[in-house]
């Protein structure tokens, strides 16, 4: 099932931060995020995986929640550069399973 | 590395033609992944394979579509009849290892478009 995201869609000024949230109705091990700029391909931003743990780099950071089954996206201080639509991929690992499933994408525009 | 390479990268076809995908993904990388983008449905998973072998096919939508990858180095996915509602861009995506564990680098996609 999809896991869903929410804004769909948000507008900053350069310098703004936002929050992007990604939640799942199924227990979650793993959880991606992706960037993906207008007619390419998605790139892959970070992992996050069962423990609850924050990871970030530069300006750009995430958190995941196992128990509420959900991950945010944190973007501060915005560039120009952040544009583009955010998905985060689930992964349910059970040692079976190998395949994320992707949110519903939030797009972000960040203005002068 | 070139990173994930497919190829066409544009493709326009009429309605009943059969069309081919092609993929070559990063060398090493254990894991081939095919993806569907459209706006109704987002990016979905297709089917995946590890060291070659089909894992989950679970995501091809019927019978028209088929993907094999006879080596390591390349992997094609073919829809015969094409139809209207094919048109979308589809992605390869290549990792390491698991899915859900490693990162996952997509090539730049195939735009088609059947009429």
């Amino acid at each position: 099932q999809q896991p869903v995201q929410s804004p769909q869609a948000v507008i900053l000024r350069e310098g703004e931060d936002a929050v992007i949230n990604c939640s799942s109705s199924k227990a979650l091990y793993s959880v991606h995020w992706y960037r993906q700029k207008h007619g390419e391909a998605p790139v892959f931003l970070m992992i996050l995986l069962k423990g609850g743990e924050q990871k970030g780099h530069d300006k750009i950071s995430a958190s995941f929640n196992e128990k509420k089954q959900q991950s945010s996206l944190y973007l501060t201080a915005s560039q120009l550069s952040y544009s583009g639509t955010y998905f985060c991929g689930t992964g349910k690992a059970t040692g079976t399973a190998s395949k994320l499933t992707f949110g519903t994408g939030t797009r972000l525009q960040v203005t002068l | 590395d070139a990173g994930v390479i497919q190829s066409p990268r544009h493709e326009v076809t009429e309605m009943g033609q059969e069309v081919t995908l092609r993929c070559k993904p990063i060398s090493g990388h254990d894991y081939l992944f095919w993806y569907r983008q459209t706006m109704m449905r987002g990016l979905e998973l297709l089917i995946y394979f590890n060291n070659n072998v089909p894992i989950d096919d679970s995501g091809m939508p019927e019978d028209r579509f088929s993907a094999k990858m006879p080596n390591a180095s390349f992997s094609t996915l073919k829809i015969q009849p094409s139809e209207p509602r094919d048109s979308a861009v589809y992605f390869c995506a290549s990792s390491l290892g698991q899915g859900e564990l490693y990162e996952q680098y997509f090539g730049p996609g195939t735009r088609l478009t059947v009429t």
